[in-house]
């Protein structure tokens, strides 16, 4: 069984906080990390996709690195804003095989 | 595109009680999934298919059915609903693995309620 462990479950912080996630998942037979962010009443949207250890991806005041060597991942958003507020999943896959999704981070930005 | 889409949005069963829930996508994906979702449990797999009348059990399959007669569509069946089944359920569609490292697109959800 593979296990996907994200933590925090839940995170509050102000606007303007720059604030960080972690995700863990087996570091044998990698292939890709997903991360997600999915707002309430929507439908999950991809955010990063990374392969490599040593990966780095951003997207605006969001952030992602990847270390397939220990098994994880971190997630950054810098400067948050209530926008943000979503809980963020991350998947992780071996090759030819189905997302494994954590549990999330619950994420709530207040003005 | 309409992307992934879901009907019905909203459901309330009785115990015991059947129902399809029916998935559509027009990105010509080949692979489609049926998650459920739980407080504090993420994403489960139910079911998924790798193509047009392929069908394969997830993580939870137990208590549902699904058929796949379309590469379009990908419908869940619940024979017989129990309240451990109340859950938002979500489709979801990707490319074959391998592409894009089987990003998938998800559908808005549907709400299922067993009493």
């Amino acid at each position: 069984i593979l296990n996907v462990e994200q933590s925090p479950q839940s995170l509050h912080v102000q606007e303007g906080d720059s604030t960080n996630f972690t995700c863990s998942f087996p570091s044998s037979n990698f292939y890709a990390l997903h991360w997600y962010r999915w707002e309430t009443a929507k439908s999950p949207e991809a955010l990063f996709v990374m392969t490599l250890n040593g990966d780095e991806k951003k997207k605006g005041r969001i952030s992602a690195t990847l270390n397939t060597k220990e098994g994880y991942s971190y997630l950054y958003i810098k400067g948050s804003q209530p926008e943000d507020s979503a809980t963020y999943l991350c998947a992780f896959t071996r090759p030819g095989g189905k997302l494994i999704f954590g549990q999330g981070t619950e994420l709530s930005v207040k003005p | 595109n309409a992307g992934v889409t879901q009907t019905p949005k909203f459901r309330v069963l009785k115990t015991g009680q059947s129902m399809t829930l029916l998935c559509a996508q027009d990105m010509n994906h080949e692979y489609m999934y049926w998650y459920r979702q739980d407080p504090g449990m993420g994403l489960r797999l139910i079911h998924y298919s790798v193509g047009e009348g392929t069908t394969a059990k997830g993580e939870v399959p137990d208590g549902y059915n699904v058929s796949r007669l379309k590469k379009q569509n990908f419908l869940l069946g619940l024979e017989s609903a129990a309240p451990s089944q109340t859950s938002v359920y979500f489709c979801a569609s990707s490319y074959p693995s391998g592409a894009v490292y089987n990003e998938q697109f998800f559908g808005p959800g549907t709400r299922l309620t067993v009493l």
